[in-house]
């Protein structure tokens, strides 16, 4: 498995606003996701974060709302940008370890959108 | 899209009981299968995986598999308190996994 370290754990935000959340993994690793689960809800792929060029977003995602980075194999970020309450939700990163395709996540950054 | 569809529950089942959990995709052509368990608050934690037809055990969770069924279930034996959770059925549509809407298992003492 991996360690996978995110920031913030939760934040209340208000409308219209937007914020960055941080995942920091203890190893490279190859593969980077970001997931969405809303409340009741079970997770939803927004986009694989890709090293050194641009994510590749699932269909109702889009780049100007979820801007993401991956500067490197252990770190990546994801923006949400101009925030409606909608938008409150546990964003999760996730990574895949091993030849076995074997995902893990993070702890999750639970956004309150006011 | 490829689907992934289970019962939302909730699944009681008393203490010591064994617990059947379902999962059934929608593209024959999915290789790999993952069991998640997620605690209320928490993230999800990954229990087994599996890409065989099918048994495969570990501890007492038993994973099957029936590619020609298009079906993958989650067996756990003597079924604990802390066993209450939601556990979410996952298949794989390339490198990402797609994620069913996850059943609620209740375990009575």
């Amino acid at each position: 498995s991996a360690v996978i370290s995110q920031k913030p754990s939760r934040d209340i935000c208000q409308r219209g606003t937007s914020l960055t959340i941080q995942c920091q993994v203890d190893s490279q690793v190859t593969m980077m996701f970001w997931y969405r689960q809303q409340p009741g809800q079970s997770l939803t792929l927004i986009a694989t974060a890709n090293q050194g060029s641009e994510a590749t977003y699932e269909s109702g995602f889009v780049i100007d709302k979820f801007p993401i980075s991956r500067p490197n194999l252990t770190f990546s970020t994801l923006t949400v940008s101009n925030m409606s309450p909608e938008d409150s939700s546990i964003y999760l990163c996730s990574v895949v370890v091993g030849r076995t395709g074997e995902l893990f996540f993070g702890e999750g950054s639970r956004l309150t959108v006011l | 899209q490829k689907e992934v569809e289970q019962n939302s529950g909730p699944l009681s089942v008393p203490e010591g009981a064994i617990a059947s959990l379902n999962c059934t995709y929608s593209d024959r052509g999915s290789q790999s299968f993952f069991w998640y368990r997620q605690y209320s608050g928490k993230s999800p934690e990954l229990i087994m995986f599996i890409y065989s037809n099918g048994d495969k055990e570990d501890g007492r969770f038993t994973a099957q598999l029936n590619k020609a069924s298009q079906y993958v279930s989650l067996l756990i034996r003597d079924s604990q308190p802390s066993d209450s959770a939601t556990y979410l059925c996952a298949v794989n549509d390339g490198n990402k996994l797609v994620f069913g809407a996850g059943t609620i298992l209740r375990v009575k003492s």
